[in-house]
């Protein structure tokens, strides 16, 4: 069964402080994987897809990577408007993880 | 505005009811996906369909059920209803199978 697991859990950041996001999956085939960001009771926001190791994706100040084994979601000098929970998901049925709420102070 | 549209936005309704969610894909998709979301939780995989058969199935209830119609709009019905199954109910679409999906705002359902 296909498994997702991100971290942090939750990320607090400054204005400006650039971080890393981790998805780490297992997965019968990878068709695919993921990311999304979240606004609170809203609906999930497709960002980027990624489907073999060693892919990059960039829009604006995130930037997506790809291992065999796991993803990384790059934030650039954040802004508060960044602040969401970012989702990643693999496999045909999109198997989600748990999310990380990012939380960007002025 | 992703294209897909949920109906309705809000739903309050009392425990043993039965109510339908409908979801209307993004033009041209042929997949459909319905998610759990309660407070605080992750998003929950209910069910995939695509062109009107059942694709992929997770953890779903025997109470609930869901179809996808020939013009690919598709309904979750919940029956039985219990106070736990308050929650934000999200639709998804997608064209090929394992391409990126596309989510609707969601319904919020409260059971009372």
């Amino acid at each position: 069964e296909d498994q997702v697991t991100q971290s942090p859990e939750a990320l607090r950041l400054q204005e400006g402080e650039s971080s890393s996001l981790n998805c780490s999956y297992t997965v019968s085939g990878l068709r695919g994987l993921f990311w999304y960001r979240q606004d609170p009771g809203k609906g999930p926001e497709f960002l980027f897809t990624l489907y073999s190791a060693g892919e990059e994706k960039e829009k604006e100040r995130l930037k997506a990577t790809l291992t065999k084994k796991e993803s990384f979601l790059h934030i650039t000098a954040p802004k508060p408007e960044d602040s969401a929970t970012y989702l990643c998901a693999v496999g045909g049925k999109l198997t989600f993880g748990q999310g990380t709420i990012l939380t960007v102070h002025p | 505005d992703s294209g897909v549209t949920q109906t309705p936005k809000h739903l309050i309704t009392a425990t043993g009811q039965r109510v339908t969610l409908r979801c209307s894909p993004r033009s041209g998709d042929l997949s459909v996906y319905w998610y759990q979301q309660s407070l605080d939780q992750g998003l929950q995989f209910l069910i995939q369909y695509y062109n009107g058969e059942e694709r992929a199935k997770g953890n779903i209830l025997e109470r609930f059920s869901a179809q996808q119609f020939p013009d690919l709009h598709s309904e979750l019905n919940l029956s039985s209803l219990e106070l736990g199954d308050s929650a934000l109910y999200f639709c998804a679409s997608s064209g090929l199978w394992g391409t990126e999906a596309f989510f609707g705002q969601g319904t919020r359902l409260t059971v009372v």
